[in-house]
């Protein structure tokens, strides 16, 4: 069974800084691994996929790497902004189009 | 772009009442659907997974009795809360897949709250 865990659960930084949120998943065959953002009381914002095959993907200040093998993904995100405050959800794809999530990272950007 | 609407956003209702949440693709055809549900400050769990016109496969230690799951058409999934109880409140929210299985959509989500 795949299981998928983020680290740290919360993160504090101050406005500006730079940033990594930790996951790692159990089984390495997968489909793709997916980054979302959630607002409180929101949906899911898609923010990078990257497909099995790829090593990262970038969107603007964000940067998500994929080590399949490890079974580990980390999400960059560059000179925070309070406005980057939400939680963060990585969540990988394995047969029958199933998504395993983790529980997240709140993080928070102070101004 | 592809949108996945939910209604309502947001209900209360009292113990023992059923809720019935409607989940839309509005210019897709979702041939599969997926129903989540999100307990405070923990992540989405998988519920069940339909298919147009099919009966909804239910993950273990979810009650299929309890959590009616509808998908008639490729464009409405609904999943009605029987009896529903305290316990039973949480963010549910709905995934839409379009034809290949690589396009999904996310609904925004329905809060609900049984007293």
């Amino acid at each position: 069974k795949q299981e998928v865990t983020q680290i740290p659960a919360a993160l504090s930084v101050p406005e500006g800084e730079n940033l990594v949120l930790n996951c790692s998943f159990t089984d390495s065959a997968i489909y793709n691994l997916q980054w979302f953002r959630q607002d409180p009381g929101k949906g899911l914002t898609s923010l990078l996929l990257i497909q099995s095959s790829q090593r990262e993907q970038t969107s603007g200040r964000l940067n998500a790497s994929l080590d399949k093998s490890s079974g580990r993904s980390t999400l960059y995100i560059a000179a925070s902004q309070p406005g980057d405050s939400a939680t963060y959800l990585c969540a990988v794809k394995t047969s029958g189009s199933r998504l395993t999530f983790g529980e997240g990272t709140q993080l928070t950007v102070n101004p | 772009g592809a949108v996945v609407s939910q209604h309502p956003s947001w209900v209360i209702c009292k113990s023992g009442t059923s809720v019935k949440i409607e989940c839309r693709s509005l210019d897709f055809q979702a041939t599969t659907m997926f129903w989540y549900r999100q307990f405070p400050k923990q992540s989405l769990m998988l519920m069940a997974t339909s298919n147009e016109g099919s009966k909804a496969t239910y993950e273990q230690g979810v009650e299929k009795d309890k959590f009616l799951i509808n998908h008639a058409s490729l464009t409405l999934s609904t999943l009605t809360v029987t009896s529903a109880h305290p316990e039973d409140s949480s963010f549910y929210i709905c995934r839409g897949l379009a034809g290949g299985r690589d396009t999904q959509y996310f609904g925004p989500g329905t809060r609900l709250t049984v007293l």
